[in-house]
């Protein structure tokens, strides 16, 4: 079993519609971070958070510690968000990041 | 404000030849980590320098090796390149040893041929 796992693994929405992807952990962390990566390969972080709800456009992350689980939503999906969205625990001890593999959305128009 | 910039952005060698990619973090940014994406896989630690020195490492074989620099830019070598290295080389950096936020660099695809 992975340390990090997402679902889904695929997701396809129509454009407008509201998005969820869940990333649950199974190991100690001191913060969850969630990424985007586009084709080619580029990586962008979205969010870092180790409590409660940050939000950014149209961007939320939330994140339950005593669940071990986090939750990445979009709102009024685009297009132009069809990416990789990746989740990743920074380990309590020192600073690397572990991955999960990855949900790859699509967004239709 | 300049971001993580990695150098070369596309690199073809020679199985057996050596690779150096290379990575400037933001400015001020003293932790420069390195991360293997390999086709079909995800994202794997290899690993991480601040202040200069080596302070993690993931589990990649020894002729995965590095520095950091006193400016804080890095370089990651692999030697003895075997066809399996064959990845997007991606470099982040944050600002120290806390909880900081990372910021990417685009990449640098290696191809073994």
């Amino acid at each position: 079993k992975n340390e990090v796992e997402q679902s889904p693994q695929n997701l396809t929405a129509q454009e407008g519609e509201f998005i969820t992807i869940n990333c649950s952990y199974s190991v100690g962390i001191s913060a969850l971070h969630w990424l985007q990566q586009h084709p080619g390969g580029g990586i962008v972080s979205l969010f870092m958070l180790s409590s409660g709800k940050k939000k950014h456009g149209r961007l939320i992350a939330t994140i339950n510690i005593q669940e071990k689980h986090s939750s990445l939503h979009i709102t009024a999906s685009h297009p132009r968000d069809s990416a990789v969205y990746i989740c990743a625990g920074r380990g309590e001890y020192g600073n690397k990041l572990v991955f999960g593999a990855g949900t790859i959305l699509r967004v239709k128009s | 404000e300049a971001g993580v910039t990695q150098s070369p952005t596309h690199l073809i060698k020679t199985r057996g030849q050596q690779a150096t990619l290379r990575c400037s973090p933001i400015s001020g940014h003293t932790s420069v980590y390195w991360y293997q994406q390999a086709l079909g896989l995800g994202l794997q630690f290899l690993l991480w320098y601040d202040e200069g020195e080596e302070r993690n490492r993931g589990n990649f074989p020894p002729r995965f090796s590095g520095r950091q620099f006193p400016n804080y830019s890095s370089e990651l070598n692999v030697n003895a390149l075997e066809l399996e290295d064959s990845a997007l080389y991606l470099c982040a950096s944050s600002l120290g040893r806390g909880a900081y936020g990372y910021t990417f660099g685009s990449g640098t695809r290696l191809t073994v041929v």
